[in-house]
């Protein structure tokens, strides 16, 4: 089964810490994107990668940076975190050709704490 | 700033009832998807309407896309306890480009 999987369901970390979210996808889709998920806002995009070392700013990518130094793993980093940066964040990948019909696939998530 | 509109935000009602929830948007879309999100998971594609008018049927769910392609609604047929969660419209612009709606959190009582 073909999957999107994020190193941690649950963490907490404290206001400055230098915090790395990871993300791999088995399915050799060119296109990875990073969200951010809060209540009555939807999922924002923060940033995306549609090729190896390339990336590309969402809606939202103050505070954040990103890598992708292989295909099939992108990487979100929080520079120094902050209590408005605690929130669901979620990785997606999609295929360039067949993604607008075949949409996302996406992680669990991994529900970030910051205090 | 591009907006799409979901509506309602939450909804809750009986097993066996019918709902309709609503996608809309003043821009136009190549394409819109609709997404169902259970809790501790990530959003899960259920359908992508491309053509202006078409109607999609997913067992109980049809999903119909507008002729001018700038809205979209969900209707559920009979709805059942498992039809629980996060409904999440998307209207595509391009394989990098998407314009998610905030959601409507549904509830099915037995």
């Amino acid at each position: 089964d073909v999957k999107v999987t994020q190193s941690s369901r649950y963490l907490v970390k404290r206001t400055g810490e230098k915090v790395f979210l990871e993300c791999v996808q088995d399915m050799d889709h060119e296109n990875m994107f990073w969200y951010r998920q809060d209540p009555g806002l939807g999922l924002r995009l923060i940033y995306f990668s549609y090729d190896v070392k390339m990336k590309e700013k969402g809606d939202i990518p103050e505070g954040y940076s990103v890598s992708r130094e292989k295909k099939e793993r992108f990487s979100l980093i929080l520079e120094s975190a902050s209590t408005n940066q605690t929130s669901m964040y979620l990785c997606a990948s999609n295929n360039l050709r067949t993604g607008t019909v075949y949409g996302y696939t996406f992680g669990s998530g991994t529900r970030l704490t910051v205090v | 700033t591009q907006l799409l509109e979901q509506s309602p935000q939450f909804l809750s009602i009986q097993e066996g009832e019918n709902l309709t929830v609503y996608c809309n948007s003043s821009s136009v879309f190549s394409s819109l998807q609709w997404y169902r999100q259970e809790p501790g998971e990530g959003p899960v594609l259920l359908v992508t309407v491309v053509t202006g008018g078409e109607v999609k049927k997913l067992k109980r769910l049809t999903f119909q896309f507008g002729d001018a392609r700038k809205d979209s609604s969900l209707h559920i047929t009979a709805a059942q306890p498992g039809d629980t969660g996060l409904y999440l419209c998307a209207g595509v612009y391009s394989n990098y480009q998407l314009i998610w709606g905030a959601g409507t959190k549904l509830i099915i009582k037995p």
